[in-house]
């Protein structure tokens, strides 16, 4: 059974820091790896979607890597600000071999406070 | 805005009343999916409905009702509720049921009193 463990659990960081969020899973054969945003009490907003061919995405401030083999991915948020304060989740998608490939698995999250 | 919207945004409802969870999507998408969102726990899959057709019911319990009258609605049906099942509940719609990327809405939070 997949499981996706996020870690830290929560971070506090002063405006300007760069920082990393971890992500790890215990089963490597997935078909893509997906960031998400989630503001307190709303719904999920996708940052970043990684295929599991792909090594890494861009956007912006963001950079999403993917190491399938070791079950790991980093996001990575350059020049930290007060508005990327929100929970940030990472799900994985089963492999495409039919049947429930519309499953994710999603980590618990992690916290991050930006302070100005 | 994600074209998923969800109504209402709050309920608080006592253990023997009956409400009703709404999901609209603008999207054209033919799947629909409600996820469990509880404190400290990562999202769990519901329910998941192909062009009104349910095709996955995760061990839910039947005091979870789902229904989907047409591939831009989808309700969820509460009754007798427990305390326990107080969470945020979120939908979300694709293009449709496969490895095709999941729309979200804002979620209901829902307290069980």
């Amino acid at each position: 059974k997949q499981e996706v463990t996020q870690i830290p659990a929560a971070l506090s960081v002063p405006e300007g820091e760069n920082l990393v969020l971890n992500c790890s899973f215990t089963d490597s054969a997935i078909y893509n790896l997906q960031w998400f945003r989630q503001d307190p009490g709303k719904g999920l907003t996708s940052l970043l979607l990684i295929q599991s061919s792909q090594r890494e995405q861009t956007s912006g401030r963001l950079n999403a890597s993917l190491d399938k083999s070791s079950g790991r991915s980093t996001l990575y948020i350059a020049a930290s600000q007060p508005g990327d304060s929100a929970t940030y989740l990472c799900a994985v998608r089963r492999p495409d071999s039919g049947g429930s490939n519309y499953k994710l698995t999603f980590g618990k999250g992690t916290l991050l406070t930006v302070n100005p | 805005e994600t074209g998923v919207t969800q109504t209402p945004r709050h309920l608080v409802m006592g253990m023997t009343n009956k409400k009703s969870l709404k999901c609209e999507q603008h999207l054209g998408h033919n799947a629909m999916y409600w996820y469990k969102q509880s404190a400290k726990k990562p999202l769990e899959l519901m329910f998941v409905y192909s062009l009104e057709e349910r095709v996955e019911n995760n061990s839910v319990p039947s005091r979870f009702s789902p229904e989907c009258p047409n591939s831009s609605h989808l309700f969820l049906h509460l009754h007798t509720l427990q305390p326990e099942d107080s969470a945020l509940y979120l939908c979300a719609s694709s293009q449709g049921v496969g490895v095709y990327e999941q729309y979200f809405g804002p979620g209901t939070r829902l307290t069980v009193t």
